[in-house]
């Protein structure tokens, strides 16, 4: 079963507008993190923001922001104000198990100007 | 700090050639991750280290595929006998315990 599920390949934005990336997870942990990683073309995985469970605000990072609803193990991405260098790879990511950290498929966002 | 480093950042061999890739972390850190991630799909994890003890290997992909990180430091990737569905992105990551995993550059490699 897929720990992390990314449900959307692909997303396009305007430029200066809003978009928000869904992920859903499923861990058996009782304390941990959630991630969002960014991964642009020349392919370095970028920290875009993190998430601590136990706590119930949400996260911000100046334009990214998270809508955490651990009951329904549901963890978006919203970007705000969307910037040209916005377009990459996001992928989502847990830890499960044994395994530190399961990453969702990613999914590919592309910003138009 | 530099952050993570990978080396080298592209390989590439023959099929069936032994190939031996280099991560170092930021020097704090204590855990190191190495994952594979081939093209249009998320990196998956392979083993990971808490200074020099492995702590999961269980997802190495088949026994030709074997890592050390003999003190705590650096850690190598080994693939012995590579084949041509070995060829992929291999990343390293490192993280203070449970925290924030920062990724180094990724080495490339391509087996023909």
């Amino acid at each position: 079963a897929q720990t992390v599920t990314q449900s959307q390949p692909e997303m396009s934005v305007q430029e200066a507008e809003t978009v928000t990336l869904s992920c859903t997870y499923d861990t058996s942990e009782s304390d941990y993190y959630l991630f969002w990683y960014k991964q642009p073309p020349s392919r370095q995985m970028i920290l875009v923001i993190r998430q601590e469970a136990y706590k119930q605000q949400n996260a911000t990072e100046n334009r990214f922001s998270v809508n955490f609803q651990k009951a329904a193990k549901s963890f978006s991405l919203k970007i705000s104000d969307s910037q040209l260098g916005d377009a990459a790879m996001y992928f989502c990511a847990c830890p499960s198990g044994n395994t530190p950290l399961v990453f969702g498929k990613g999914t590919r966002l592309s910003v138009i100007a | 700090d530099t952050g993570v480093s990978q080396d080298p950042r592209h390989k590439i061999t023959k099929r069936g050639q032994n190939v031996t890739f280099r991560c170092d972390p930021i020097s704090e850190h204590n855990r190191l991750y190495w994952y594979r991630q081939t093209l249009g799909q998320g990196p998956e994890f392979l083993t990971y280290f808490q200074n020099e003890a492995q702590l999961e290997k269980s997802r190495l992909l088949s026994d030709r595929f074997s890592a050390e990180r003999p003190k705590g430091s650096f850690s190598t990737l080994e693939i012995q006998r590579t084949e041509q569905g070995d060829s992929a992105m291999y990343l390293c990551a490192s993280s203070w315990g449970k925290e924030t995993q920062y990724f180094g550059p990724g080495t490339r490699l391509l087996v023909l």
